[in-house]
């Protein structure tokens, strides 16, 4: 099963951040927070990892909290083509496993 | 690069039938994974390999699947014979080395079994 708990949807308006919440409260101390996102109908797309830091690319932004049992992830500016299931995941420690759970259906609006 | 490549795109077939999904990974990968996504049981893990040797197929449903890696660019997932609730879209991925490595996926095959 799944080790992360999501919001099952939320909306975000054109050009403002869409910051998505993951309770991981059970998470062991070296396994790693992912977030990928499915576009409709595409195979699922890494955005980004962290361990315990904060970490940004040129996609997101992830805040992890400083007891890692929950995160955020940040898109800064919105656009429709941000539009897609974004996905949760605790690394689970020891394999190659990606458990992916139900996740956020994330809707940007005009 | 021109990412994971799956094959077919889309599939229609009739029960019993033997299916074969493809799937070629990228050059250079050494793992790689099968995922099948169902509307009730969402996105799920059936088997991955990593240096072309199959690591875990927990996730495989039954003996009706199996999957082959005869070398570190093709991989086949196959259904014999093939039954209606075996309809989903069965993706590809691949990852540069097992662990942490972040995992590309392929556009996905969509089978349909009548």
């Amino acid at each position: 099963d799944a080790k992360t708990t999501q919001p099952p949807s939320m909306d975000c308006a054109e050009g403002r951040a869409a910051n998505l919440p993951c309770n991981h409260s059970t998470i062991s101390g070296n396994e790693y927070v992912y977030w990928y996102r499915q576009i409709h109908s595409q195979g699922p797309q890494y955005i980004i990892h962290g361990l315990k830091n904060n970490e940004t690319n040129e996609m997101a932004s992830l805040i992890i909290t400083e007891d890692r049992k929950s995160s955020t992830l940040i898109l800064p500016h919105a656009t429709l083509r941000d539009t897609a299931v974004y996905y949760c995941i605790v690394r689970v420690e020891s394999t190659d496993k990606l458990i992916f759970g139900t996740g956020t259906r994330l809707q940007v609006f005009p | 690069d021109a990412g994971v490549i799956q094959s077919p795109r889309h599939e229609v077939t009739e029960m019993g039938q033997e299916v074969t999904l493809r799937c070629k990974p990228i050059s250079g990968h050494n793992s790689l994974f099968w995922y099948r996504q169902t509307m009730m049981r969402g996105l799920e893990l059936l088997i991955y390999f990593n240096n072309n040797v199959p690591i875990d197929d927990s996730g495989m449903p039954e003996d009706r699947f199996s999957a082959k890696m005869p070398n570190a660019s093709f991989s086949t997932l196959k259904i014999q014979p093939s039954e209606p609730r075996d309809s989903a879209v069965y993706f590809c991925a691949s990852s540069l080395h097992r662990g942490r490595d972040t995992q590309y996926f392929g556009p996905g095959t969509r089978l349909t079994v009548l």
